[in-house]
């Protein structure tokens, strides 16, 4: 079946520093990528969608100057929280989905700690 | 827009029980498509099933079924003799159809439903 990679799984960092998260498609092209975020306890919310070659679309609420999403290539794309503060600490979990036959596909995760 | 309703924060049930997992959903649209997933503790959401709205028949696949009722708006999932590997988070989705729109490609998540299975 379908691939989706995140990398890294884990990451610590401190506060006021930029993390970057990549995700992806390991065998096929997604042509659109979603990125979620899911506290302790709760459900995914949607942060944001990425087409390729595009700028992504945010949900409401979420700030495209802290969270920068970059969709270069039908392979990758990437989440770089800016200036981290412990309240960004969250899984993060980005889903993939083919260009060709629309299914969506769910990357591993990245627990983000915020210190 | 689309909404999933999990009333079931938590259930607890000893190893073989049976158990039933309630989803209910809202959507204006026509067709769509409804999913369910599980999340065990590592994180990884592992798909489980999707189902089109044009589709009403009961699917089983193992000690899994699933009842879509439109009629009722629900999308139910039954886990037969419960194991303890069951033990994880299941959360329902709805889908819009892919035709475009703000709503394009979204899925919309339920509160999720914490399953723990004792032995």
């Amino acid at each position: 079946g379908a691939v989706v990679s995140q990398h890294p799984s884990w990451v610590i960092c401190k506060s006021g520093t930029s993390v970057k998260i990549e995700c992806r498609s390991l065998d096929f092209q997604a042509t659109t990528m979603f990125w979620y975020r899911q506290f302790p306890k709760q459900s995914l919310m949607l942060m944001a969608t990425s087409n390729e070659g595009s700028k992504a679309t945010y949900e409401q609420g979420v700030e495209k100057d802290k969270f920068l999403i970059n969709h270069a290539s039908l392979t990758l794309s990437t989440l770089t929280v800016t200036s981290a503060h412990p309240e960004d600490s969250s899984f993060y979990i980005c889903s993939a989905r083919d260009g060709r036959s629309w299914e969506q596909y769910f990357g591993p995760g990245t627990r983000l700690t915020v210190t | 827009a689309q909404k999933v309703t999990q009333a079931q924060t938590e259930i607890s049930v000893v190893e073989k029980e049976d158990v039933t997992l309630d989803c209910v959903y809202e959507t204006r649209d026509t067709t769509y498509y409804l999913f369910w997933y599980k999340q065990p503790p590592s994180g990884e959401l592992v798909f489980l099933i999707r189902r089109n709205s044009f589709d009403e028949q009961n699917e089983i696949s193992g000690r899994y079924s699933w009842n879509f009722q439109k009629s009722t708006s629900s999308f139910n999932f039954t886990i037969t003799a419960s194991q303890v590997v069951d033990s994880a988070v299941y959360f329902c989705a709805s889908l819009p159809p892919n035709a475009g729109g703000t709503s394009y490609g979204k899925l919309t998540f339920g509160q999720g439903t914490i399953l723990t299975v004792h032995p």
